[in-house]
Parts: C-alpha cells; structure tokens; sequence
C-alpha cells in the first residue's frame, strides 16, 4: 500500500515570502500525484496534478506553482505569497493506473500573516 | 470540466436513525465516485466507492447508489453512531485527465446521542 509524507504540518509566513511543500510517495512507482488545498475544513480544490516527471497541469490560475523532479516526488511552491493562500494542503497520490481511491499525505496547515 | 454539487451542506440526525447525502455531476464520462469523510484537523479518509457498471454497493453501515442517467449517486449510513460525525465529501473522476478528483463541497453530519 501507498504511504505519503508530506511536511511541514503546520507553517507561518509572512505575505511576500517563498514557499515549498514537499510531498514523496513510498509503496508505488509512476504514481499520479496531486495538491490541494482546503479552506475553512471544506471544499478540496485541486491546484496540480502529474502524471509523471516533469509533466504538470494546472487547474487553478494563482501564484502557485508545482514540480515533480522525481518519480514519487511532488513540489508545491511560491515566489510571493498572498493572505489568500493561507489553507490546508494535501497532498495526493494514485495510480500507476488511474481510477482509483487517493492516498491523501497528512496534510500542510499554512498561515500567511 | 467536472462539477460536483453536494447536498445537504450540514445534517443533523440522532443517533440510531439513518442518514442520506446525495450528489450530482455533469461530465457523462465519470466513472468513479469515492466517497471520503474527514475528522477535524486530519486527511480525508476513503469510506466507500462505486464505479459506473454498479449501480449500488454496500459495506456494513455504509451504502453508495449510483443513477448514471440521471447523474447522481448518494451515501447512505445506517444505524447512526456518535463516531460517525464528520465531514464527508463525494467526489467523481474519468479514467482520462490524470484521474483527477473533483470534490463536491462536503456535508457536515452531526450525529446526536
């Protein structure tokens, strides 16, 4: 079975400052992966997924960005963040076949300040 | 792209009595439809899910029931237990476009004793 470790758990930023999550997947090869992110405990909005190294889509137009330089290894980042990216981000994975239940990492509680 | 639309958003029932969430959604190629509940501060957790050749599935307390032609499937927990409270989400994918999710907004079930 999958396992996802996804860290930090909990972080604060100040607005205009850098930002990256990091996520890896143990217990699969060529996973799907994804982020999320959560606002006020409802509603996960998908932010990227990937389908492999280096292939990335984007669902949301925002100043995040994502990367996947290794097979289980999936980056969330920032250049500036806003007050609007505070939330709870997950990180997720699937595959290598598609159509499946997610594994979700334990997630990121950012603040931006 | 895929729209979920979940209802209700908050539902409140005693314990012992039976509770329903229904959701609908517009892309006619989805063909997988998980159903996740999650406890406050933690990652979603996947309770149950059907695929598009299956019209119900049931495990213990837990059913889903899928209507293709109309577009909607609902979860439906029976003999409700305080420990059932949480906030469940429904979601749907195609096996195309990466698997993605799409999540319907979430209903919070309180379950009184």
């Amino acid at each position: 079975s999958q396992t996802i470790h996804q860290w930090p758990a909990t972080l604060v930023q100040p607005v205009g400052s850098p930002l990256s999550l990091e996520c890896t997947v143990e217990g699969t090869s060529n996973p799907n992966l994804y982020w999320y992110r959560q606002a006020a405990g409802r509603g996960l909005q998908l932010l990227f997924y990937s389908v492999g190294i280096g292939q990335i889509s984007s669902e949301v137009p925002q100043n995040l960005s994502a990367s996947r330089p290794q097979d289980r290894q999936f980056i969330l980042s920032s250049k500036k963040l806003l007050l609007s990216d505070s939330g709870f981000y997950l990180c997720a994975s699937t595959g290598p076949a598609t159509n499946y239940g997610y594994t979700f990492g334990s997630g990121t509680r950012l603040t931006v300040v | 792209g895929e729209n979920v639309e979940q209802h209700p958003s908050t539902l409140s029932v005693q314990e012992g009595d039976s509770a329903v969430i229904k959701c609908t959604y517009s892309d006619s190629a989805s063909n997988y439809f998980p159903w996740y509940k999650q406890e406050l501060g933690k990652r979603p957790q996947l309770i149950i899910d059907i695929r598009s050749n299956v019209g119900e599935k049931k495990d213990q307390r837990i059913a889903v029931t899928l209507n293709k032609t109309a577009k909607h499937f609902s979860l439906h927990i029976t003999e409700t237990q305080p420990e059932d409270s949480a906030v469940y989400f429904c979601a749907a994918s195609t096996h195309n476009q990466g698997g993605k999710l799409i999540f319907g907004q979430g209903t919070e079930l309180s379950v009184k004793p």
